[in-house]
């Protein structure tokens, strides 16, 4: 089956620094991929859209400069926080779609995020 | 707007079955997901439905009535690796579109 691996699986950094986040499809081609965030006991939100080899659409109230998203290929996108801040702190999860539009999303193993 | 409802928490037995309910209004309809979510881990993919009817995956089972809004996630022989959450999620768009997740249910299976 389709596998979405995510990379790292846990980060800790100071405030005001910047965290990569990676999402690779192993398997497949994603020509698109999706970033949620996730607080706890709270649902999966939708971060921003991104489309290989085009600019990431991002849903409202996420800001595109402080969250950057590049998909550069049809198997990496990166989520860049930049200038980290302690709300930020959260668990970010990916998820990958291939060709086939009616296959359900697999996600990533997310990214448990600690902002000091 | 979007609502996508189920039950915060639920509690059953061993061995049992449960049912867990998700109803949704949403702006477009494509699709309706159940996952499974351990604590600190994502999502994992358990059921689809599409059409109205029921869908059966082994001890899980997913049922839609596109007319209700109403989709119901089915657990039976239930054991207590089934203790996580259980998140409906509906795909509003055709084409290669994000699931929108409902708030979760936290299933808890005791002896």
């Amino acid at each position: 089956g389709a596998v979405v691996s995510q990379h790292p699986s846990r980060v800790i950094c100071k405030s005001g620094t910047s965290v990569k986040i990676e999402c690779r499809s192993l398997d497949f081609q994603a020509t698109t991929m999706f970033w949620y965030r996730q607080f706890p006991k709270q649902s999966l939100m939708l971060m921003a859209t991104s489309n290989e080899g085009s600019k990431a659409t991002y849903e409202q109230g996420v800001e595109k400069d402080k969250f950057l998203i590049n998909h550069a290929s049809l198997t990496l996108s990166t989520l860049t926080v930049t200038s980290a801040h302690p709300e930020d702190s959260s668990f970010y999860i990916c998820s990958a779609s291939g060709r086939d539009y009616n296959s359900p999303l697999h996600f990533g193993n997310g990214t448990r995020l600690t902002v000091t | 707007g979007q609502n996508i409802d189920q039950p915060t928490e639920m509690t059953a037995t061993e061995g049992a079955i449960v049912q867990i309910n998700c109803t949704y209004q949403t702006s477009g309809f494509n699709g309706l997901f159940w996952y499974q979510q351990h604590a600190g881990e994502a999502p994992t993919f358990l059921s689809y439905n599409v059409l109205d009817g029921l869908e059966e995956k082994g001890r899980f089972s997913s049922f839609l009535s596109r007319s209700k809004g109403y989709s119901y996630l089915l657990l039976k022989e239930l054991q207590m690796k089934d203790s996580a959450s259980y998140l409906c999620a509906v795909r509003k768009n055709s084409g290669n579109t994000p699931l929108v997740f409902g708030k979760g249910t936290r299933l808890s299976v005791i002896a």
